[in-house]
């Protein structure tokens, strides 16, 4: 299986400042069709997943532009440009590149 | 919008069985994938289980391998886990998810005695 290991694990952000998340897999997320298949997501408290990135880089509609998704091969960033109040919660990587389907730890944001 | 509905969670004894099923809305719904994700409270996630569109591909995480089946019925627009021989170690947050990413709003299954 695929490890996916994610750094750090908690993350106390200032409104208005930015904030970087980092994923690492065991092996490249590189798919034969050329894509990365490494996704970003977003759990609210007492709320499912919410996909903020797709394909390592790709947001989907509706997702603000502030969440910028980057990395290839084994190395993967989220970055938050500038955090608002909601993004509180916890960010998770993870990898669809083949099951099972194997998803870094966890990040938890809080406003400081 | 697309929208995922999970029913079938509760309580069961250790060594019984529960069916889960997930009826997807908003897509086409056999053209996905369709994957089933676990979730202990407070803690990670766990991929359970995924079947491919036509289902003739379908996986199994090690943990559930030979106690879980995954289903579908393209016509229904769902897609079910049959969980047998539960363990306490089973009890979490079932999520249905749609390749691609969409997520359901989970159903809750409790193993106790």
């Amino acid at each position: 299986d695929i490890v996916m290991t994610q750094s750090p694990f908690s993350l106390p952000v200032t409104p208005g400042e930015p904030a970087t998340i980092s994923c690492r897999s065991s092996q490249s997320l590189l798919h034969k069709n050329g894509y990365t298949s490494l996704d970003w997501y977003l759990q609210r408290p007492g709320q499912s997943p919410e996909l903020l990135i797709y394909l390592g880089f790709n947001r989907p509609s509706g997702v603000p532009d502030r969440f910028i998704g980057s990395g290839s091969g084994t190395n993967f960033t989220l970055k938050i440009s500038r955090v608002e109040a909601e993004d509180v919660g916890v960010y998770f990587c993870v990898q669809v590149l083949q099951t099972p389907w194997t998803f870094g730890q966890g990040t938890k944001v809080e406003i400081k | 919008d697309v929208y995922l509905v999970e029913s079938g969670g509760g309580l069961v004894q250790p060594g019984r069985s529960l069916r889960l099923a997930c009826v997807g809305s908003g897509f086409p719904f056999d053209d996905y994938a369709m994957h089933w994700v676990r979730q202990v409270p407070g803690k990670g996630l766990e991929w359970v289980s995924g079947i491919s569109w036509d289902s003739k591909n379908r996986g199994y995480a090690e943990s559930v391998k030979g106690r879980f089946t995954i289903s579908r019925d393209n016509a229904k627009s769902s897609v079910y886990l049959q969980m047998n021989s539960l363990r306490l170690e089973d009890t979490a947050l079932y999520y249905c998810v749609k390749d691609g990413g969409s997520w359901g709003q989970g159903t809750l299954v409790t193993v106790s005695s």
